[in-house]
């Protein structure tokens, strides 16, 4: 079975400074995709990136940015230029493709504090 | 274009009780699935409804049901609650089964005493 493990409960960052949030995995499977996602006090599960495993290329979007470690099952989340509006809960998500097993696993996720 | 609903926002039960839960999907969307989150854990997978059928199970017991109705929206069942059952509960839609985006509703939070 696969498992989603997400080390710090807590981070805290200064106001425009760079974080990286750490998640790591383990599974037997070769091809599977890897998310992240933003809960903010309002409940919202919100979709901040995804990687594709069979891309090497790692996938980022404006300010957020991933180091995705195939080998080393390793998927960290790098936020440049904090901003208030970041603090939030982040969990690490992972998805299987193959067919019929969709299901999304999670981390236990981590709370990042933005200090302005 | 309304993206995830969910309802009630807010539900308290006792023990013994039995709660259902509604999720409309996004617009366009065929697929719901649901999802449990205890206090400051990850969610956990229920099942995965698709075409009005359950496609997917997490591990959850037969106290936890569901439906799909032909309009796509959907229904979180469960019965005989216990005070484990406390959590708050996601729906999450997308455009179908295998597709990546899951988009998700602001959550029910069920209390049960």
């Amino acid at each position: 079975a696969q498992t989603v493990t997400q080390s710090q409960p807590e981070m805290s960052v200064q106001e425009a400074e760079t974080v990286t949030l750490s998640c790591t995995y383990d599974t037997s499977e070769s091809d599977y995709y890897l998310f992240w996602y933003k809960q903010p006090p309002s409940r919202q599960m919100i979709l901040v990136i995804r990687q594709e495993a069979y891309k090497q290329q790692n996938a980022t979007e404006n300010r957020f940015s991933v180091n995705f470690q195939k080998a080393a099952k390793s998927f960290s989340l790098k936020i440049s230029d904090s901003q208030l509006g970041d603090a939030a809960m982040y969990f690490c998500a992972y998805r299987s493709a193959t067919d019929s097993n969709y299901q999304l696993i999670w981390g236990a996720g981590t709370k990042l504090i933005i200090k302005p | 274009d309304a993206g995830v609903t969910q309802s009630p926002t807010h539900l308290i039960k006792t023990r013994g009780q039995q709660v259902t839960l509604r999720c409309s999907p996004k617009s366009g969307h065929d697929t719901v699935s649901w999802y449990q989150q205890a206090l400051g854990q990850g969610p956990q997978f229920i099942f995965q409804y698709y075409e009005e059928e359950e496609r997917q199970r997490g591990n959850f017991p037969d106290r936890f049901s569901g439906h799909q109705f032909p309009n796509y929206s959907s229904e979180l069942n469960v019965n005989a609650l216990l005070l484990g059952d406390s959590a708050l509960y996601l729906c999450a839609s997308s455009l179908e089964p295998s597709y990546n985006e899951q988009f998700f509703g602001p959550g029910t939070r069920l209390t049960v005493l």
